[in-house]
């Protein structure tokens, strides 16, 4: 079936270092794919996301390309801040049996982000 | 706008019991999703609803089920708890069901199950 695999945390940045968070997929068809953000004691949200092959998405200084020759959507940014600091989730929209649209996504594993002053 | 609210926020239970949670999307939103959050499985897809429709279902147990009104307000139930359903429960919503749309997440239910 479908997966998202992403790096292990925790990853720990001083602030204004680059940050990389790596992730692959395995997919049948072309799925979307999306960085989600969780902060201490909340919910998910969308970072950005990205539909197609080629697409970049992009959101508060955080980029990632939907890159199909290779699987993969990795998460960068040029600068960090403490505020950034978060537990971040790759994912991947699946697609039902018979082929059609879902919104079922499904997540990698997620990678806490540290960024200390 | 308001955003995706769930009801109640925190629930402890005791095994064998059985919960409700509540879901209220976004205004205008008619597509709802429900995760299960472990620190050991991560996050976990139960179900996706569309006009009071289940479109879609994990693998989970018959103990879980869930339900989506007309207001597209939703609701799930988990019978005969288990320690293991102890979990962050997260729903989502967006304006249609395909795959490309933004869903948008609540703040969850933290469920305990002593």
């Amino acid at each position: 079936g479908n997966s998202v695999t992403q790096m292990e945390g925790p990853v720990t940045l001083s602030e204004e270092a680059f940050l990389t968070i790596n992730c692959t997929y395995t997919a049948t068809g072309y799925p979307s794919l999306f960085w989600y953000v969780q902060y201490p004691g909340e919910g998910l949200q969308l970072l950005l996301k990205a539909t197609k092959a080629d697409d970049k998405g992009s959101n508060k200084g955080f980029e990632a390309t939907y890159r199909k020759e290779t699987t993969s959507f990795h998460l960068e940014k040029g600068s960090v801040q403490v505020s950034d600091s978060a537990v971040y989730f790759c994912a991947l929209s699946d697609i039902m049996n018979y082929g059609g649209a879902t919104n079922k996504l499904i997540f990698g594993t997620g990678t806490l982000l540290a960024v200390q002053p | 706008k308001a955003g995706v609210t769930q009801t109640p926020r925190y629930l402890i239970k005791t095994r064998g019991q059985q919960v409700t949670l509540s879901c209220s999307p976004i205004s205008g939103h008619r597509s709802v999703s429900w995760y299960q959050q472990t620190p050991g499985q991560g996050l976990q897809f139960l179900f996706e609803y569309f006009s009071e429709t289940q479109r879609n279902k994990g693998n989970f147990p018959g103990r879980f089920s869930g339900r989506q009104f007309s207001n597209s307000r939703s609701e799930m139930n988990v019978s005969t708890l288990e320690l293991g359903d102890s979990a962050l429960y997260l729903c989502a919503s967006s304006l249609v069901a395909g795959g490309t749309d933004t869903q948008y997440f609540g703040p969850g239910t933290r469920l305990t199950v002593l």
